[in-house]
């Protein structure tokens, strides 16, 4: 059984317009991630949530938003996608901080019109 | 600053052994990973070693750590056809929650 859902598993948005991708988690793990993997590149980190806590790596675009609104669930949003956002997007969860293991879903696919 | 390199590219015939290298900068690592990816899929963790350990043996998979030359591993044993996928090293370091990957190795292997 899946532990950690992304949904859906293929997203199609148009240039600008707003798009929200989910994961959810059936592990009860303290850690959400959101990581952007393009073709042939390592998986990056966008942000993780330490319980409610929202830590944004400085690098990530403001264009890129998150919300937690529990435990289990986690949203990326993308407010303005450009061509350039077209990439897969892993969630990840851990039970803690700190040298855990992650553990990842099987990640959206988007793709911008 | 943190890097992870990787070979981009190893091709075996079933039932070789594949050996895929990683080389990271940072010392203060202190655990590396190894994930792997299948098509279209996530990275599901494989296996990982404590920097303070040289080996690590997990079935057919065969970690190895130089911590001088900061240089890592995994030898897969009997490779089947059904271990073609890309592989990622990563690095986290004490103290902190995220995880540097390297940019990934694709196996492919041939019956």
């Amino acid at each position: 059984d899946a532990m950690v859902i992304q949904n859906p598993r293929y997203q199609v948005t148009q240039f600008g317009k707003p798009v929200t991708l989910s994961c959810s988690q059936t592990l009860n793990h303290n850690v959400m991630y959101w990581y952007q993997q393009k073709s042939s590149q390592a998986p990056k980190l966008l942000f993780h949530y330490y319980d409610k806590d929202f830590n944004n790596e400085a690098d990530t675009p403001d264009n890129f938003q998150s919300r937690r609104p529990n435990t289990s669930f986690c949203f990326l949003d993308i407010r303005s996608p450009g061509l350039g956002d077209a990439a897969m997007y892993l969630c990840a969860t851990s039970r803690d901080r700190g040298n855990e293991k992650l553990f990842f879903g099987s990640g959206t696919q988007l793709s911008v019109l | 600053g943190e890097d992870v390199e990787q070979s981009l590219f190893l091709s075996v015939r079933e039932g070789d052994s594949s050996v895929i290298n990683c080389t990271y900068t940072d010392s203060s690592s202190t655990y590396l990973y190894w994930y792997k990816q299948e098509p279209g899929a996530g990275l599901q963790l494989l296996t990982y070693i404590f920097s303070n350990m040289d080996m690590k043996q997990d079935q057919r998979l065969t970690v190895l750590l130089n911590k001088k030359d900061k240089h890592l591993s995994l030898r897969i044993a009997d490779t089947q056809t059904g271990d073609s996928a890309i592989y990622f090293c990563a690095e986290s370091i004490q103290g902190y929650s995220t995880l540097t990957f390297g940019k990934g190795t694709m196996l492919l292997v041939s019956p």
